[in-house]
């Protein structure tokens, strides 16, 4: 059975303090990996795309790297305005296209 | 910018009572997905549309869930009756294509059963 599994479920950082979310999966054949962030009370809005072991992307403060087993979402020197809950989905080639989330982590950054 | 849009945003209902949702996708995209969101866990899917034909409602619980989108364009998910266990915030969401990932989110209806 596909499984997403996010850690830590929730995590604070003070204002600059950069840390990592991981994201592993367990999926009969990856076809996709993807990063969304959540605000409170809001839908899912899309992050990143990563589609191989060793591909990377980056936008801002935030850099998402893949492997053959998890995910890493990367925050350097986040912000307040950084909080949200970060999901991470996979598509199996098995599923068509639906994407599979897992429970998220819950970010705070305090100034 | 062109956004999801979802009606209601809020409904509280009792057992047994139908409830309804709509969604209105962004303008020219094929794809459209209705997932359901359980407080303090990820999005799960309940049906995708390609247009006006259901590609995929494996997870749809069909005995009280239906969902249409007769033109091909806006959406309706209807639950009857609905159960305490549906407390949830329903999400659509649109795509350009079926084989991306890339989804575009409304705001979700958080619909509470008493």
């Amino acid at each position: 059975e596909d499984q997403v599994t996010q850690s830590p479920e929730a995590l604070r950082l003070q204002e600059g303090e950069s840390s990592s979310l991981n994201c592993s999966y367990t999926v009969s054949g990856l076809r996709g990996l993807f990063w969304y962030r959540q605000d409170p009370g809001k839908g899912p809005e899309f992050l990143f795309t990563l589609y191989s072991a060793g591909e990377e992307k980056e936008k801002e403060r935030l850099k998402a790297t893949l492997t053959k087993k998890e995910s890493f979402l990367h925050i350097t020197a986040p912000k307040p305005e950084d909080s949200a809950t970060y999901l991470c989905a996979v598509t199996p080639h098995s599923s068509g296209y639906a994407l599979n989330f897992g429970k998220g982590t819950s970010l705070l950054v305090t100034p | 910018e062109a956004e999801v849009a979802q009606s209601p945003r809020y409904k509280i209902t009792e057992k047994s009572q139908a409830v309804a949702f709509w969604c209105d996708p962004i303008s020219g995209h094929a794809t459209l997905y209705w997932y359901r969101q359980i407080l303090g866990q990820g999005p799960e899917l309940l049906v995708q549309f390609q247009d006006e034909s259901v590609v995929d409602d494996s997870q749809l619980p069909k005995d009280r869930f239906s969902a249409e989108r007769l033109k091909g364009v806006d959406s309706t998910l209807k639950i009857q009756p609905a159960e305490l266990g549906d407390s949830a915030m329903y999400l659509c969401a649109s795509s350009l294509r079926t084989n991306t990932g890339e989804l575009f989110f409304g705001e979700g209806s958080r619909l509470t059963v008493l």
